[in-house]
């Protein structure tokens, strides 16, 4: 069946730091692909999606892209804040299934 | 405001007793959902809803029922909760009936049965 595996986190950088988030995915067919993002205390809010290869999804200065040759779909951003703090959850779907979500990493950003 | 509402936001409960936890949106979607979230297992999906009078189940539906009566409500419903659905349950509606688009989650409710 689908997966998506995730970076263990937590993630803990100093504001103005790169991110990286690393996500791999298994799927049957094209998947689409999604990060989200919970605030603490909230429910999930979608950061940015991709529906095909070599698609770039893009959002509040995050970033990442479908690569079907490595079947990957990491998030970046070039200069963290602190309020950028939240657990990030890679997601994909594939035909008409159901939302498949990874374990999700917690990223801490310090002043 | 455009959103997804649920309640309550916080239940505790005892194993057995029937309780339920409504989810209401106010933006005409054609698709809900229900999910769990737990420690080390990101959310997986209970049940969800294509349209009205429509509804199947998710990777973990047992122990939940859901109806779908009206478009913009869509219960879930512990007949007899255990201990192991302790858990954040969250609602989740998108506009049309393809769960390809984008999901927008309610709150969230935080359950615990003793």
């Amino acid at each position: 069946g689908d997966s998506v595996t995730q970076m263990e986190g937590p993630v803990t950088l100093s504001e103005e730091a790169f991110l990286t988030i690393n996500c791999t995915y298994t799927a049957t067919g094209y998947p689409s692909l999604f990060w989200y993002v919970q605030y603490p205390g909230e429910g999930l809010q979608l950061l940015l999606k991709a529906t095909k290869a070599d698609d770039k999804g893009s959002n509040k200065g995050f970033e990442a892209t479908y690569r079907k040759e490595t079947t990957s779909f990491h998030l970046e951003k070039g200069s963290v804040q602190v309020s950028d703090s939240a657990v990030y959850f890679c997601a994909l779907i594939s035909g008409y299934s159901t939302l498949t979500f990874g374990k999700g990493t917690m990223l801490l950003v310090s002043p | 405001e455009a959103q997804v509402t649920q309640n309550p936001r916080y239940l505790i409960t005892v194993t057995g007793k029937k309780l339920t936890v409504t989810c209401s949106q106010n933006m005409n979607h054609e698709y809900m959902s229900w999910y769990r979230q737990d420690p080390g297992l990101g959310l997986r999906q209970i049940y969800y809803s294509m349209n009205v009078e429509v509804t199947d189940k998710g990777d973990v539906p047992e122990g939940y029922k859901v109806s779908r009566k009206e478009k913009r409500n869509f219960p879930l419903i512990l007949e007899s909760p255990s201990p192991n659905q302790t858990s954040l349950y969250f609602c989740a509606s998108s506009p049309i009936a393809d769960p390809r688009d984008t999901q927008y989650f309610g709150p969230g409710t935080r359950l615990t049965v003793l």
